[in-house]
This record gives structure tokens, C-alpha cells and sequence, in this order.
């Protein structure tokens, strides 16, 4: 069974640049995570999503980020402008139908601001 | 509010040595209590869970107990190998909420 799919592995922008992620969770989860982790810290939920409804988006910075999950299967997550201060690692992970379960993580999406 | 704190690294061992990460938590409500692993150039994977006072949970060697009365969750394993090296997050999640809350990581490093 494929795990959580992650695009791009890198990414290198100039801010004010836009820039977006892609997930693919694992099929049948419906339940879907983005994470935002910082150098030396742990994951920070940035938002959540029960099928296609974001159900919490309360750490998501909504002035120049931005998510979708359409037909409530992948996803993708915006940055419009970056900063400098958005580098880090955004991180994507699923689950079965929301709860305290287990979290199933992509590989990351590492972005760079220069 | 809810939270985690585990022990700084890094943490250098040699192989075969004991470890322990220490991890302590603050939660309103009944959490269910995780360790998460994440080996260089991967995903974070859990490793191990418990979901209630004095559950243990176990998993490739490694151990950890839940201790209501000490708020605690602390990560052990009585040989380590070099391929244990990685990032090891401590983490709580509050029965039947949404929101898993990480420990910002610790570091293993396991020398041969």
C-alpha cells in the first residue's frame, strides 16, 4: 500500500514568491494534515481536514496561506507571498476518520526563502 | 492547555548502551500518549502508543509506560544499535479530540 505522497521534496523561492504543496494521503484515510516543523521543533498543525471540510484551520495564517482538499481525496497548501520566515518543513499526514489514532506522514516538502 | 516537554539532545550513546528520553505532559482530559521516530532523511512513523494510565507500549525493543500520577511518558530501550540513530518525538493526543500536540525532539545518536 502506497504511504503519504509529498511534492516537492525541495523547494527553493525568492520571497514575495508564490509557492504550493501537494499531498496524496493514503487511500481511505479521510482525514488530512498539514504540519508546519520548524528547524529543531516538533510538527504544529496548521489545519485539518475531514474529507474536503477544513474542520480546523485556526493555525493557519490566512493572510498568505491558503488550502484545498477538492473531492476530498489530495491536497494542496499555498504560500502567496512567501516570507523569509516560511522556511521550514511542511509536513502532510493522514488518518482514519479523525479521533486520537495513529498519524501516517509523507516525507516532508522542505522549503527554502531566499 | 495542553503540551509536551521531552529531554534536549542531542543524546550520544554507544551501541548496546541503555537509553532513556524522557517526555512529560500537561493535558486537560484523558490524552492517549505516542512516540514518534524519524530516521534521517524520512517521515516521522510511529513507533510506539498508550492510550491509558499504566498502559505500556512497545515496539522494535523500545518501551514506554503511562504514568497518570507523574504526568510521564518516557521512551526506554536496553541496547541501542546505530540504526536506532534518529529524531524521536514525544506526543499527546486528547481522547476523541483532533489535534495531535508534538514535543519538539530529541536526537539519538548511536556511535558503533
Amino acid at each position: 500500500e502506497a504511504g503519504v505522497v509529498q511534492s516537492p521534496r525541495y523547494k527553493i523561492i525568492e520571497k514575495k514568491q508564490p509557492v504550493a504543496f501537494w499531498c496524496n494521503p493514503i487511500s481511505g484515510h479521510n482525514t488530512l494534515y498539514w504540519y508546519l516543523q520548524n528547524l529543531g521543533q516538533g510538527p504544529e498543525l496548521l489545519i485539518r481536514y475531514e474529507n474536503e471540510e477544513a474542520v480546523d484551520d485556526s493555525q493557519l495564517p490566512k493572510d498568505r496561506f491558503s488550502a484545498e482538499r477538492l473531492k476530498g481525496v489530495d491536497s494542496t497548501l499555498k504560500i502567496q507571498p512567501a516570507e523569509l520566515g516560511d522556511s521550514a518543513v511542511y509536513l502532510c499526514a493522514s488518518s482514519l476518520a479523525g479521533g486520537a489514532g495513529e498519524l501516517f506522514f509523507g516525507e516532508g516538502s522542505r522549503l527554502t526563502v531566499l | 492547555g495542553n503540551s509536551v516537554t521531552q529531554m534536549e539532545g542531542p543524546v550520544t550513546l554507544s551501541e548496546e548502551a541503555f537509553l532513556t528520553i524522557n517526555c512529560t505532559y500537561t493535558a486537560t482530559g484523558y490524552p492517549s500518549l505516542f512516540w514518534y521516530v524519524q530516521y534521517p532523511g524520512e517521515g516521522l512513523q510511529l513507533l510506539l502508543k498508550a492510550t491509558k494510565a499504566d498502559d505500556k507500549g512497545s515496539n522494535k525493543g523500545f518501551e514506554a509506560t503511562y504514568r497518570k500520577e507523574t504526568t510521564s511518558f518516557h521512551l526506554e530501550k536496553g541496547s541501542v544499535q546505530v540504526s536506532d540513530s534518529a529524531v524521536y518525538f514525544c506526543a499527546l493526543s486528547i481522547t476523541g479530540g483532533f489535534k495531535t500536540i508534538f514535543g519538539a525532539g530529541t536526537r539519538l545518536f548511536v556511535k558503533a
